[in-house]
This record gives C-alpha cells, sequence and structure tokens, in this order.
C-alpha cells in the first residue's frame, strides 16, 4: 500500500545512545514532518522540510537534528538520547507546504530511552 | 504559537450525532482546517478539511463561521468504531507552522 513506513516500529535506547529514525513516502509529497506524541499533549512537531533540500525547526527541536535524504527520505536523529525524549514518533508528508491538503501519517516508532 | 483549543473528552451512545468544537483565533489568511482521527497505536488519520461555510464528505461535516475562528466537526449517526481521539489542525499566523490542538477523546457507548 502507498502510503508513509517508519522504521523502527519499536526501540530501546540507553541515556547517551545515539540512532536514526528513518521514514520515507511514496506519494512523491513535496513536504515531509516528524512529530512526536506524549502522554496528554496530543502531538508536537519536532522539524519539517517544506520540500526537499530544506529543513526548519518546529515546536520542539531541542535534541534532534534531521536529514531530507531526497523526495522521498526524512530522517530525524537523537545524537545522545534522553529518558525525556521517550515518546512515540510519527512521521507525515502532505502535498503543499503547509498541509492544505491534509497530512499521511506513518504508523509511529515507540521510542524508550532508559 | 496560536492555540487551538478543543473539549478534552466527550461521551455519546451509538447512532447519536456529534459536534466537536475547535477554537483557533489566531489562524492565518490562507490557511485550511483539517480535522483527523486517531485509534490507539495508529497514526492520525484524515477526515475533512475546509476553509469556508461547509464541507461534507462520506465521513463527516466541517462548518467553519464566516469569522474562521472556530470550526465544528460534526459525526453523523456514531457508531463503537467512531471511538477515538479527534484533532483538528490550522495554521499559526505569526509561524506559518501547522499546530495541532489537544485532542478530543470521543467515547461513543453502546
Amino acid at each position: 500500500n502507498a502510503g508513509v513506513t517508519q522504521t523502527p516500529k519499536f526501540q530501546v535506547l540507553k541515556t547517551g545512545q545515539s540512532m536514526t529514525l528513518q521514514c520515507a513516502q511514496d506519494m512523491n509529497h513535496n513536504s515531509m514532518y516528524w512529530y512526536r506524541q506524549d502522554p496528554g499533549m496530543g502531538l508536537r512537531l519536532i522539524y519539517y522540510s517544506a520540500s526537499e533540500g530544506t529543513t526548519d525547526k518546529g515546536e520542539v527541536p531541542n535534541g534532534y537534528n534531521v536529514s531530507r535524504l531526497n523526495k522521498r527520505e526524512f530522517s530525524l536523529r537523537l545524537e545522545s538520547a534522553a529518558p525525556s525524549q521517550t515518546s512515540v514518533y510519527f512521521c507525515a508528508s502532505s502535498e503543499a507546504g503547509q498541509g492544505d491538503y491534509g497530512y499521511t501519517f506513518g504508523s509511529g516508532t515507540r521510542l524508550t530511552v532508559v | 504559537l496560536a492555540k487551538t483549543t478543543q473539549p478534552i473528552s466527550m461521551d455519546s451512545y451509538e447512532g447519536q450525532e456529534v459536534n466537536i468544537t475547535c477554537s483557533h483565533n489566531n489562524i492565518a489568511t490562507n490557511d485550511y482546517i483539517t480535522w483527523y482521527q486517531q485509534f490507539p497505536s495508529q497514526g492520525p488519520r484524515f477526515i475533512i478539511q475546509g476553509y469556508k461555510t461547509k464541507v461534507t464528505n462520506e465521513v463527516a461535516s466541517l462548518f467553519i463561521p464566516a469569522d474562521r475562528k472556530s470550526s465544528t466537526l460534526s459525526l453523523p449517526r456514531v457508531s463503537l468504531s467512531d471511538t477515538a481521539v479527534y484533532y483538528c489542525l490550522v495554521g499559526d499566523e505569526n509561524t506559518g507552522k501547522l499546530i495541532f490542538g489537544q485532542g478530543t477523546t470521543l467515547q461513543v457507548k453502546p
């Protein structure tokens, strides 16, 4: 099925370890996004990429870096994981930069930092 | 950052119509209003989108007043499978970034 694919689905890290969350979409969308979801907090935007070659900070960018590798792929990197980064991470893509045509979300990555 | 406000939770019974309102006082002129549905352990799923007045699809209706500072998602004749969290998504006129509301947990009872 077409859509947004995230890997891995689950991950446990020790404090200080690094890892990269991968995201790929096959809908030829220009814009891609990374959100985190914590209990009672809804979804918060970490970083987004309005088009290939550009990235920008969202609401909660500290502790994260991103790479828009090409039009299909947008990765999120945790350089030194902290327990506060325990969360569910969702990648999304959309046709227009402002989400005028709606987002398509991946199924999420559940990350636990111990 | 712009803030959206939704009720934290709502209860309903099967077969009833449910209306969920989102307030978004700082919506940007060119931004659309989009609603999403999320089930546990899944990513949000697009339900409906509109700019002004009324939009209807096979799942829901969206009502937007002339000032666009709020929107109401209407779910006709809900069933148990409509139990989920519902989010409204609007732009932020100061940053241009898209902000989710805190979500409304809808519980449909038999």
